[in-house]
């Protein structure tokens, strides 16, 4: 049973840069899924983010596609998530998330919040 | 503005029927991919709740049963609880963005 948990600053200043981190327990990262990062601003739907596979191989939301880059470290069996040059905007909760064809399981989720 | 579009809210009585439509376009639902839905409880992560249309993971009563129609797909809650208060989105790929892309999120009210 797959298992992931959110890391990282719960607090980022504006124009900074996001970063979070998911740590996948009982399972590799190896294997055939894609590891996916979806958020959620506060009283708002959800946003996917932006994916990778184990072999490096990423594909982001043309909206944040600028900002973005999602990386994996097979060796500790984690990926990652940047966003770069942060506004409020980006204020939201951000999960962690393993897709095969569907989203499955989930992180709990950590809140990011933007402001000096 | 979501890709796919939901009603932002449904209600109904205990023990009823209720139904939340997903409709989607000739890039997503309308180009033969898969519609997955998700439940997401006051404060908590999402978790699935139907995937590839009408299949229900494994613990999930099946008073939840989805369907598809065209570019549409539909989620059916029947025999409605006070604990399926919740919000639901609805989830697919599109073509024309190369990633997964959401509904807008259904809040159900248990009256």
């Amino acid at each position: 049973q797959v298992q992931l948990k959110e890391s990282g600053p719960g607090l980022v200043k504006p124009s900074g840069t996001l970063s979070l981190t998911c740590a996948v327990f009982g399972g590799s990262i190896s294997s055939s899924n894609w590891w996916s990062w979806v958020r959620q601003p506060p009283g708002k739907g959800l946003e996917w983010i932006g994916e990778i596979y184990h072999s490096g191989s990423t594909t982001y939301n043309p909206s944040l596609k600028s900002r973005v880059t999602i990386s994996v470290d097979k060796s500790k069996n984690q990926f990652s998530l940047e966003l770069s040059s942060v506004t409020a905007a980006d204020t939201a909760v951000y999960y962690c998330t393993m897709r095969s064809n569907w989203f499955d399981p989930w992180g709990q989720g950590t809140l990011v919040t933007v402001s000096s | 503005q979501s890709v796919l579009t939901q009603p932002p809210s449904v209600s109904g009585a205990p023990g009823q029927r209720v139904t939340i439509s997903c409709t989607g376009t000739s890039s997503n639902i309308g180009a033969g991919y898969d519609v997955h839905w998700y439940q997401q409880l006051p404060g908590k992560a999402p978790k699935l709740l139907i995937y590839r249309y009408t299949n229900r993971p494994s613990g999930v009563p099946d008073r939840f049963s989805g369907s598809k129609s065209g570019t549409s797909a539909s989620l059916a809650i029947t025999g409605l609880q006070a604990e399926d208060e919740a919000d639901y989105y609805c989830q697919s790929y599109d073509n024309s963005l190369s990633g997964s892309v959401f509904g807008g999120g259904t809040k159900l009210t248990v009256l």
